[in-house]
């Protein structure tokens, strides 16, 4: 599975958009991009994912740049409850390595 | 619609002992995923079931074994504790993971080695 590149933390104000950036130079055609989030001490939580095409769901945007080499998560209104470490990752939809390879993420906190 | 439930939630063990964490997954979900997230370290991939048998595994000694039972349910083994084992172990379990790539997860068993 490709690698991906996440900043370390970002910092966001209560109600505003929270952007998070990842970078997945690597990502073959038939891998896709999903994004997670781990609140302090819980079990992580699914987010969206996408192949080639924007994404959205009641969570969240999902944004993949036309060449897929990058990705920004969208959370339209941040409030405190999504501080959280986000993950992105990157993973093919066929082959017999189905786990999901989690890397450093980004934490995300958001500032009331 | 009960989710991945873990148990125990927590416990503490002694250098050498040996443990068994278990795991229920979210019914109708035949694979089960094994992670362990030591303190301040990311998620570890350990082991990966479905339907039964044992698909793959992390890089991980072999003191770390499971095992999945007909209802889908999973028990992860740890022999011969180290204190380096002490962490956060978390379960996870899909039903079409091709199709819709979600995960779920428990909210893990949090192991401490003395």
């Amino acid at each position: 599975d490709a690698k991906t590149t996440q900043p370390t933390s970002m910092d966001c104000a209560e109600g505003r958009a929270a952007n998070l950036p990842c970078n997945h130079s690597t990502i073959s055609g038939n891998e896709y991009v999903y994004w997670y989030r781990q609140i302090h001490s819980q079990g992580p939580q699914y987010i969206i994912h996408g192949l080639k095409n924007n994404e959205t769901n009641e969570m969240a945007s999902l944004i993949i740049t036309e060449d897929r080499k990058s990705s920004t998560l969208i959370l339209p209104h941040a409030t405190l409850r999504d501080t959280a470490v986000y993950y992105c990752i990157v993973r093919a939809s066929s082959g017999s390595a189905r786990q999901l390879t989690f890397g450093s993420g980004t934490q995300l906190t958001v500032l009331p | 619609e009960a989710g991945v439930t873990q148990s125990p939630t927590h416990l503490i063990k002694t250098r050498g002992q040996q443990v068994t964490l278990r795991c229920s997954p979210i019914s109708g979900h035949t694979s089960v995923y094994w992670y362990q997230q030591a303190l301040g370290l990311g998620l570890q991939f350990l082991l990966w079931y479905d339907e039964g048998e044992e698909r793959n595994r992390g890089n991980f000694p072999p003191r770390f074994s499971g095992r999945q039972f007909p209802n889908y349910s999973s028990e992860l083994n740890v022999n011969a504790l180290e204190l380096e084992d002490s962490a956060l172990y978390l379960c996870a379990s899909s039903l079409d993971w091709a199709r819709t790539g979600e995960l779920f997860f428990g909210e893990g068993s949090r192991l401490t080695v003395l």
